[in-house]
This record gives structure tokens, sequence and C-alpha cells, in this order.
């Protein structure tokens, strides 16, 4: 079946250290993004990615890194920067990012990150 | 800068009645597109409905239906025939159709259904 995945779906991190989240999509989308959503709000973007080698900064990219060196995987990596990280981090994928009919987003179950 | 306001934290609906959950957006892009998204416990967003800025007609898909008011800014979404498993977080959602292309979020509605 289609769609995408993240791993772990718990994770838990001690302060100081770095944690990297997985996101695979085997859609053949060419875009894909990383949000943060904490308790009783809404999706914050962190960073995004158009394109295979190519990412931009979210409203919210300090303390994060990324990279997309594959078409189908986005890792996204908490670095001890980041003050807060405790989170739902979800990341979604959408086809076409020149197409506005084609480039509705995709979302992954999500990953609970919790700094111990 | 966008914005999506959703006034409503929670709502209550009966089992089998129709309900319309508030969203107005604020843009100065001419192009955008608006969406729908339900976030049960689980936490996955599940993709509901899709309206264009220049859709003539409001988006239908199933017992979903988007009253888009241009004019007022509003995108409102309507449930027919309410069922228990609607219950869940209900997120709207604008995108830009250039440049940056990701979503802005509203702080959502949760609806609760009930027998």
């Amino acid at each position: 079946d289609g769609g995408i995945t993240q791993s772990p779906k718990y994770l838990f991190r001690k302060e100081g250290q770095n944690v990297t989240l997985s996101c695979e999509q085997n859609l053949n989308h060419d875009a894909m993004y990383w949000y943060r959503q904490d308790p009783g709000q809404g999706l914050r973007l962190i960073y995004y990615s158009q394109i295979v080698n190519d990412f931009q900064k979210g409203d919210i990219a300090e303390g994060y890194s990324v990279s997309r060196e594959k078409k189908e995987s986005f890792p996204l990596t908490v670095t001890s920067a980041q003050k807060n990280p405790t989170a739902f981090y979800l990341c979604a994928s959408s086809r076409d990012h020149r197409s506005p009919t084609t480039d509705t987003q995709y979302f992954g179950p999500g990953t609970r990150l919790t700094v111990l | 800068a966008q914005k999506i306001t959703q006034t409503q934290p929670g709502m209550f609906v009966q089992e089998k009645e129709a309900v319309t959950l508030d969203c107005t957006y604020d843009t100065s892009d001419p192009s955008y597109g608006l969406f729908w998204y339900k976030q049960p416990s689980s936490g996955e967003m599940i993709f509901l409905i899709y309206q264009g800025s220049y859709d003539q007609q409001n988006a239908t898909e199933g017992r979903y239906s988007l009253n888009f008011q241009k004019a007022r800014k509003s995108a409102n979404l309507v449930i027919s025939a309410s069922q228990l498993g609607d219950s869940a977080m209900y997120f709207c959602a604008m995108r830009r159709n250039t440049g940056r292309r990701a979503l802005t979020f509203g702080s959502g509605t949760r609806l609760q259904v009930q027998p």
C-alpha cells in the first residue's frame, strides 16, 4: 500500500541529546514537510522540501535540521539547541508543488517526542 | 502573511444531525487553496475537502461540504448526518498557490457527536 510512514511512534530523549525522526513516503511525491503540534494547538511548519537536495526553513526551524538526499525520505533531527522539543511531529507530502489542484498534502501517523 | 481563525474551541452535535464548523481566513494572495483536515485521537491528520479560491462552486465530498464565501473570507465545513465516528479535532488550513506552498493551520475545533 502507498503511504507515508513515520518512525518511531513514541520517542523519549534525555536533555542534551540529538534525535532523528524518520519520514518515508512511497507515493512518488515531490514535496515533503515537517510540522510540529503542541497540545491544543494547530500545526506549525518546521521545514519543507519541494524537490530532492533542496529544503527551506519554515516558521519554527531553530533547533532543527533536515536532509533530502532521496525523494522518498525526509528525516528531521531535533538538536539539543531546541529549547522545548516535547511535541507531536507530523510529516506530510504532496505530489506536485507546481500544480495547485494536485498539491494536497497527506500526512503520516506522527511521532510523539518526549524529553525527560 | 496568512492567518486562519477557528473561533469554536468545541462543538456538540446529536447523531444524525448536521453541524457547521466555522473558519475565517486572511490573506493578500489572489490565488490560494483552503483545506479541512480531521484529527482523531490517534493523531493522524486526515484530508477531508479542498476548495480553490477561483472555484465557482462549493466543494463537496460525501457528507462533507465547504461553504465558501470569498467576499467574507470564510470557508465553513458542513458535516451532514453526523456519526459517532466524526468525533475528532477538525482543522481548517490555507495554502498559497505561489512561493511557499506549506499549509497554515487554525487552532482547531473539537467536535463531539452524542448518541
